[in-house]
């Protein structure tokens, strides 16, 4: 047990819908990433948010994007979704450090695209 | 893209003997993590080794890493059936902004077999 939960923990959505991934980080940390994870290849950076803003982003387009509240919860959102986009995607807390630690990792919200 | 490979790409061992996992980074690095995950599951840290040490053991786990090669590897010592997982090998490169990016590699397939 991580302590960061993930909702919900399974969907499926057709091309063109929207979607948006919550995540609940471990009490104390103030930093989340999130990850793409598709089947079969290890997860893949999409962005960090950090008191609330975002702080660093992989190789993702502008229809993904995200929010950090106050509680240090998150949301992941996908708009425009494309069947490529069919994975897990995987939430992870942390204290921000001079280097990125150990990350505590949701069991993720695994999205299915028709 | 992935900056880290994995060595190999699966591997299959009787309980009690031993698997060695490899994997090579490109750039520079803080430190390397090694994680585990269970069947499309989130991801569970067992170990981080920084770029100034050579060696870090942790229960059955022992970790090495050569900075001159850009190369890693994890010892699972005295496997068990429960030790079946993928694991991954991730990078915190040196010099980088942002905090919770950690670079995965695709991850080594390990099944102990009773």
């Amino acid at each position: 047990e991580t302590g960061v939960t993930q909702s919900p923990t399974h969907l499926i959505k057709t091309r063109g819908q929207q979607v948006t991934l919550r995540c609940s980080s471990q009490s104390g940390h103030n930093t989340v990433s999130w990850y793409q994870q598709a089947l079969g290849q290890g997860p893949q950076f999409i962005f960090q948010y950090y008191r609330e803003e975002e702080n660093g982003r992989g190789n993702f387009p502008p229809r993904f994007s995200g929010l950090q509240f106050p509680n240090y919860s998150s949301e992941l959102n996908v708009n425009a979704l494309e069947l490529d986009d069919s994975a897990l995607y995987l939430c992870a807390s942390s204290l921000r450090l001079i280097s990125t630690g150990e990350l505590f990792f949701g069991e993720g919200s695994r999205l299915t695209v028709l | 893209s992935q900056q880290g490979e994995e060595d190999p790409q699966a591997l299959s061992i009787q309980e009690g003997e031993n698997a060695t996992m490899n994997c090579s980074y490109k750039t520079s690095i803080n430190n390397l993590q090694w994680y585990r995950q269970n069947s499309g599951r989130g991801l569970v840290h067992l170990i981080l080794i920084r770029s100034n040490e050579r060696e870090k053991h942790s229960g059955r786990l022992r970790v090495t890493l050569d900075t001159s090669k850009k190369s890693s590897s994890l010892l699972i010592t005295a496997s068990r059936a429960a030790d079946t997982a993928s694991y991954f090998c991730a990078t915190d490169a040196a010099g980088g902004t942002s905090y919770g990016k950690l670079t995965f590699g695709q991850g080594t397939i390990l099944t102990v077999h009773p």
